[in-house]
């Protein structure tokens, strides 16, 4: 298996823009993980999906922020608009949860962020 | 929900010393916990898995001790390497799920020099 992969792998946009990143899980796997890295606040989960349902947004920071998972191989993030405090490395990650109290996560490589 | 501490953000020691790191945390004693390297352009990387009930797991020159009753996990790094320089982090799963969901911790950022 190719492992998580993520599109684009870097992204610069302008204030204002609508951004959209890109996740394929490892096939599979139930459950789908998007996080947000940066320096200052460390590895935050924004959202996360089982068996293609949202189960927790608590982290999606504001409306502008927004996911979805149409199919069991594929998810999207969007920012609009960007603006550039969401400057941040933006990480998928994807896991087999089936209760076997050992979910370890395989992220992909990320996508990075930069809105000037 | 869990809150995760990391000692000292930053690791500096020798080739060839043991490189330990500590995760600790505060609310619920998990049924595991795991330990991930991030290198720097990469996403984290799974490493080592260790269970409440078992006291120390090792994996080749890794080695991960779990106390319950301190709320304190040993990340050990024996004969360490300039290749073993990265960020280690700990992650603990969400109390009662079964979906996958992990705590992360802010990360130890270990430099390993000649």
């Amino acid at each position: 298996d190719a492992g998580v992969i993520q599109s684009p792998r870097h992204e610069v946009t302008e204030m204002g823009q609508e951004v959209t990143l890109r996740c394929k899980p490892i096939s599979g796997h139930n459950s789908l993980f998007w996080y947000r890295q940066t320096m200052m606040r460390g590895l935050e989960l924004l959202i996360y999906f089982n068996n293609n349902v949202p189960i927790d947004d608590s982290g999606m920071p504001e409306d502008r922020f927004s996911a979805k998972m149409p199919n069991a191989s594929f998810s999207t993030l969007k920012i609009q608009p960007s603006e550039p405090r969401d400057s941040a490395v933006y990480f998928c990650a994807s896991s087999l949860a089936a209760g076997a109290r050992s979910d370890t996560q395989y992220f992909g490589p990320g996508t990075r962020l930069t809105v000037l | 929900s869990q809150k995760i501490e990391q000692n000292s953000e930053a690791l500096n020691i020798q080739e060839g010393k043991t490189a330990t790191l500590t995760c600790n945390y505060t609310n619920y004693s998990p049924a595991y916990l795991q330990w991930y390297r991030q290198d720097p352009g990469r996403g984290p990387v799974f490493l080592l898995l260790i269970r409440e009930n078992e006291k120390e797991k090792r994996k080749e020159r890794l080695k991960v001790t779990f106390d319950t009753t301190l709320k304190q996990s040993l990340f050990h790094i024996t004969a360490s390497q300039p290749a073993d320089s990265a960020t280690y982090l700990c992650a603990l799963p969400d109390r009662g799920s079964t979906l996958g969901r992990l705590y992360f911790g802010r990360g130890t950022q270990l430099t390993v020099w000649p």
